[in-house]
């Protein structure tokens, strides 16, 4: 089983429309979450960190559900610039192994004029 | 915010010849950076992690002969692909752990490395 698991979509969706992309984590140790967004032929860049209370960024919501194991991305009121991948990106500290971050595979959004 | 610098952004080189890729943290002390590579429209790929002061730990299947990573000091990290080939042209690209970060070991990504082998 994947450490991180994404949907890699891709979501095509109008403009206006909210989207939510969810990941899924196996190691209940994780301790932070974050999702990042990748634009084509770019390095991924940090667009928020999650916190287990949820979090809000202008149009972006993050959440994360520790007893399901899975963090969240809801974007409201989609832009034609949020089109882009999204990563989520998981930090655990497996036993005897140091500090790991692992990366879910990417979910493609395509946001549609 | 905390910056990871990447040089150099593009490099074309011959089959055969080795190139390095540096990889530096500018404004913290990353005791563990990491390189991965990436193909045209498919997901990062973790190749190893690098420890400051120590051996790199590699992925499974990729060849550390091959793929030598050197993390000498706590701001650079460098990646050398030795004897590259064609199948060797990717765009790699290195993160750093800023440790100091409230959030929690945020990784911050440097501006990636595209590499064609000719």
């Amino acid at each position: 089983r994947k450490e991180v698991e994404q949907d890699p979509g891709p979501f095509n969706v109008p403009e206006g429309a909210t989207v939510a992309f969810n990941c899924t984590y196996s190691n209940s140790a994780s301790q932070s979450f974050f999702w990042y967004r990748q634009d084509c032929r770019k390095e991924p860049k940090l667009l928020m960190s999650v916190y287990s209370s949820g979090n809000e960024d202008g149009r972006f919501t993050a959440q994360l559900n520790r007893a399901s194991q899975y963090i969240s991305l809801l974007i409201r009121d989609s832009k034609l610039s949020d089109s882009a991948t999204y990563l989520c990106v998981v930090n655990a500290v497996p036993t005897g192994t140091g500090n790991q971050f692992y990366f879910g595979t990417g979910t493609s959004l395509t946001v549609i004029p | 915010g905390a910056v990871v610098s990447q040089h150099p952004s593009w490099v074309i080189c011959k089959s055969g010849t080795s190139v390095k890729i540096e990889c530096r943290s500018l404004d913290f002390q990353a005791t563990t950076m990491f390189w991965y590579r990436q193909f045209p429209k498919q997901s990062l790929m973790l190749m190893a992690t690098s420890n400051e002061g120590s051996k790199a730990t590699y992925e499974q299947g990729v060849e550390k002969d091959k793929f030598l990573i050197n993390h000498a000091s706590l701001t650079l990290s460098t990646l050398t692909v030795t004897s590259a080939h064609p199948e060797d042209s990717s765009f790699y690209i290195c993160s750093a752990r800023d440790p100091g970060e409230l959030a929690g070991n945020t990784i911050y990504f440097g501006e990636g490395s595209w590499l064609t082998v000719v």
